[in-house]
């Protein structure tokens, strides 16, 4: 059973600096593309960063890119995503999902459960 | 990149059938058929109903039949039932090599 559990979240103050961690298990890893997807309080989904199977490619919203970084370590099967200079907007629950194959990130096939990252003063 | 377009809800009566419409552009419903629908149900994870347009995953109810012509998809629920009600979210892959969604459509089975 594919299971992704993700960790990390909690209240930053703006411009601060957070990791978020996804810990895989039911699959084998490094053969998947893994992503974040976020959601605002009462928001809709969107898209945050994607990585492909074995970290040759990541990809990038607009909206994060230069402060976000998403990496790998497929060794202890692990998606992890550095946060830094946080604003207020990327309040958010942050999923950790995986795609259907090694670098095709344009769905999202399995979910975690999410963890809620609140930035404010 | 900008957010795909959905109706903010739809409402229907058990057994009935629905859709909901999820409009974009040439950059990303248009320039690909790589358009997925997910369900979200209050307080969980959302839940992929249909990709490639048209292709549902492994266990998902054949109620559920998705189809898109130019710029804009559609996900149609059929034989409604009170378990159907949720968010629903359209998405897509775009020539900027991003992911779109739609802001969402709250289906209401009355």
């Amino acid at each position: 059973e594919v299971q992704l559990l993700e960790s990390g979240g909690g209240l930053i103050l703006p411009g601060g600096s957070l990791r978020l961690s996804c810990a895989a298990s039911g699959f084998v890893f490094t053969n998947y593309v893994m992503s974040w997807v976020r959601q605002a309080p009462g928001k809709g989904l969107e898209w945050v960063s994607s990585v492909s199977g074995g970290a040759y490619s990541t990809y990038y919203a607009d909206s994060v890119k230069g402060r976000f970084t998403l990496s790998r370590e497929d060794s202890k099967n692990t998606l992890y995503l550095q946060m830094n200079n946080l604003r207020v907007e990327d309040t958010a629950v942050y999923y950790c999902a995986r795609g259907k194959n090694f670098g095709d990130y344009r769905l999202f096939e399995y979910w975690g459960q999410g963890t809620l990252v609140t930035v404010s003063s | 990149q900008s957010a795909l377009t959905q109706p903010a809800s739809v409402s229907g009566s058990p057994g009935q059938s629905i859709t909901i419409s999820c409009t974009g552009t040439s950059r990303d419903i248009g320039a690909y058929n790589y358009v997925s629908w997910y369900q979200q149900h209050p307080g969980r994870a959302p839940k992929l109903l249909i990709f490639d347009v048209t292709d549902r995953p492994s266990g998902v109810s054949n109620r559920f039949s998705g189809s898109k012509s130019g710029n804009t998809a559609s996900l149609t629920i059929s034989g409604l039932q009170a378990g159907d009600e949720a968010d629903y979210y359209c998405s897509s892959f775009t020539a900027s090599s991003t992911v779109v969604f739609g802001g969402g459509t709250k289906l209401t089975v009355l």
